[in-house]
């Protein structure tokens, strides 16, 4: 069965603008969780949503959000872009919330200037 | 990774063995989880403890001691393509958040 499926794969952006995200779970998947990765601080969780409902967030600023639709695909934004928030976007899916068993998706690597 | 620690670097020999370890909180946390991420590739799920003891999964085992709140991942006869970042990650209690280590990046030599 198909993977994890995030796009864009890569995108640049510029300072304050603001970009989403879009993952598409494995069929029948129906948590989703969102991580950020850089080289310094690893990978940090930023939110899981489960049922269209978020069900966790990390400890990230508010310019940063997502959502979960019926078919389980979910999106993320983030406004008013930094530099520092360069990184590489990774998307997790797995069948229930909790289970620690992620399957993840490729990633976005996004670029701000 | 918060409150989870583990080597930032790591370099073994092909065909030899090599252990990583992972200290983590000891209250609030339940389950442990290892990944494997290659560079440029997302992270894959290696293996799972949530009970004391081993878990053995081919030429990769996976240990844990929860109330020393330790665990380590052994991987025996290296091979060049398990040259990678291993990542430790746990499941905490109050909301299932499954929390990541910075990871070890493992080097395998000739």
């Amino acid at each position: 069965k198909a993977g994890v499926t995030q796009t864009p794969r890569y995108l640049i952006k510029t300072r304050g603008q603001q970009v989403t995200l879009s993952c598409s779970p494995i069929s029948g998947h129906r948590s989703v969780s969102w991580y950020q990765q850089t080289p310094g601080q690893g990978l940090q969780f930023l939110f899981e949503y489960f049922s269209e409902t978020q069900r966790n967030k990390g400890n990230f600023p508010g310019r940063f959000s997502g959502r979960q639709f019926s078919n389980s695909r979910s999106e993320m934004n983030v406004s008013t872009l930094e530099l520092g928030d360069s990184a590489l976007y990774l998307c997790a899916s797995s069948l229930t919330s909790g289970t620690g068993e992620l399957f993840f998706g490729e990633g976005s690597r996004l670029t701000v200037l | 990774g918060q409150n989870i620690d583990q080597p930032t670097e790591m370099t073994a020999t092909e065909g030899a063995i090599v252990q990583i370890n992972c200290t983590y909180q000891t209250s609030g946390f339940n389950g442990l989880f290892w990944y494997q991420q290659h560079a440029g590739e997302a992270p894959t799920f290696l293996s799972y403890n949530v009970l004391d003891g081993l878990e053995e999964k081919g030429r990769f085992s996976s240990f844990l001691s929860r109330s020393k709140g330790y665990s380590y991942l052994l991987l025996k006869e290296l091979q060049m393509k398990d040259s990678a970042s291993y990542l430790c990650a746990v499941r905490r209690n109050r909301d299932d958040k499954i929390i990541f280590g910075k990871g070890t990046r493992l080097h395998i030599l000739p």
